[in-house]
């Protein structure tokens, strides 16, 4: 059972627009996420995280909301740059365990 | 620079044949840990590491193997590698907890 689902596959932009890559999750005991940025031949790399006592949390052009009743977290990308193409995993940590729960990624492309 | 090395970058074995797959870090990290990653699964959890001598099974461990003799290395291994274990494996580190993981690169295995 997939405990943290990114249902899209991919998503195409254009540079200068807003780009919004959505997870869900099933685990109510989820504390704490993260969403990692991966480029071709490298490892993941880390981008952003969010506590469940927060809704929000920025970081320059990246931010992620958290919405813990409908268990969603939202990565929005503003403005997207060429340079963000890349594989987006948003992960999950909690329930008493320090395992990381990753989802399946999803291929973001910002067309220039 | 602080970073996570694994080597080889390629594989190309056949079954049977033990291998192993170095993981350093000069980061003087506690935790470690092992994943592999295939398409339309993500990344899943092979093994994990909380300290030196301390270790554990994450979501597939089956057919591998890790030690933790020193803090910095933590070797994955491959008693009898079979075709489905052909996949993209990276390893990971962190500071504490599972929170910020810091990859390597990655090993491309293909058993054949």
């Amino acid at each position: 059972d997939q405990q943290v689902k990114q249902n899209s596959p991919s998503l195409s932009v254009q540079e200068g627009r807003i780009s919004i890559l959505n997870c869900d999750y099933t685990n109510s005991m989820f504390d704490y996420f993260l969403w990692y940025k991966k480029y071709p031949a490298e490892g993941p790399t880390f981008l952003i995280s969010i506590s469940s006592i927060k809704d929000k949390n920025e970081d320059g052009r990246f931010t992620v909301f958290l919405n813990k009743s409908a268990k969603h977290l939202s990565l929005h990308i503003v403005p997207s740059q060429p340079g963000d193409s890349a594989v987006y995993f948003c992960a999950a940590r909690g329930g008493g365990s320090e395992k990381l729960v990753f989802g399946k990624g999803m291929k973001l492309t910002v067309n220039p | 620079e602080a970073q996570v090395t694994q080597n080889p970058r390629y594989l190309i074995t056949v079954t049977g044949k033990k291998l192993t797959v170095t993981c350093s870090q000069n980061m003087n990290h506690e935790y470690m840990s092992w994943y592999r990653q295939d398409p339309g699964l993500g990344l899943r959890q092979i093994y994990y590491s909380m300290n030196v001598e301390v270790t554990d099974k994450g979501d597939v461990p089956e057919g591998y193997k890790v030690s933790r003799k020193e803090k910095r290395n933590f070797p994955l291994i491959l008693e009898s590698p079979s075709p489905n274990q052909t996949s993209l494996y990276f390893c990971a580190s962190s500071l504490g907890g599972w929170d910020e993981q810091y990859f390597g690169p990655g090993t491309r295995l293909t058993v054949t």
